[in-house]
């Protein structure tokens, strides 16, 4: 019973490398989200995903893409790294449209951009 | 800005004791208001939440308060255990139904001492 599973949980990039933050989740849920958490400020939502084949702009999506790859897969992807994207990055899912929704996230991914 | 705020960073209590986390927010149409746990190097787990209709909602040893006049939410935890240690994130949302504008506090350390 993974839940949801990112990966890298690590990375360090150089400014201008691009990369790709993998995430898939195996509860069936609908929605799905990507997060960064900066220190000293909450979780904020980069993009989200809905249902499988829609994608919306959260908070903060300068400087990012993601793919809806199935109903179980969702990428987040850097072109063009850069130290401002340095931060801890959280995948989440939930069923979506449930009362009392409620995330289920990955472990993070610590991204370094030098 | 952030529109909801966790003004402590830190908080510690002897075990046994009972843990006040506080959390206040800005915006007056969040109506639907969450918890959620983080152990290091691992994601935030959801902890307890409460909807705008209610002014109290118990889970065991956690109960959260709501109160809508002073746009405030705090989290107790009776009796505080050393298991309990970890950071505590509030979040909000406009409704319960779906996570895309929910908002993170930037978390409170909880230290619970033996």
């Amino acid at each position: 019973n993974a839940g949801v599973t990112q990966t890298p949980k690590f990375q360090v990039l150089k400014t201008g490398q691009s990369m790709t933050l993998q995430c898939a989740q195996d509860m069936n849920h609908n929605s799905m989200y990507w997060y960064r958490q900066d220190p000293g400020m909450g979780l904020r939502l980069i993009y989200y995903s809905a249902s499988e084949g829609t994608t919306d702009k959260g908070e903060v999506p300068n400087g990012y893409n993601v793919s809806r790859l199935n109903k179980r897969e969702f990428s987040l992807r850097l072109e063009s790294a850069a130290p401002s994207q340095t931060s801890v990055y959280f995948c989440a899912s939930s069923e979506h449209r449930a009362n009392n929704e409620k995330l289920f996230f990955g472990s993070g991914t610590q991204l370094s951009v030098l | 800005d952030q529109q909801v705020k966790q003004n402590s960073p830190s908080l510690s209590v002897q075990e046994g004791r009972i843990s006040i986390l506080n959390c206040d927010y800005t915006n007056s149409m969040f109506d639907y208001f969450l918890w959620y746990k983080k152990y290091p190097a691992e994601g935030p787990t959801f902890l307890i939440s409460i909807s705008s209709i209610k002014d109290k909602n118990e889970d065991g040893r956690f109960t959260v308060f709501l109160n809508k006049s002073a746009k405030h939410l705090s989290l107790h935890i009776v009796p505080s255990q050393p298991g309990d240690s970890a950071v505590y994130f509030c979040a909000a949302s406009r409704d319960a139904y779906n996570n895309n504008d929910m908002r993170f506090g930037a978390g409170t350390r909880l230290t619970v001492k033996p």
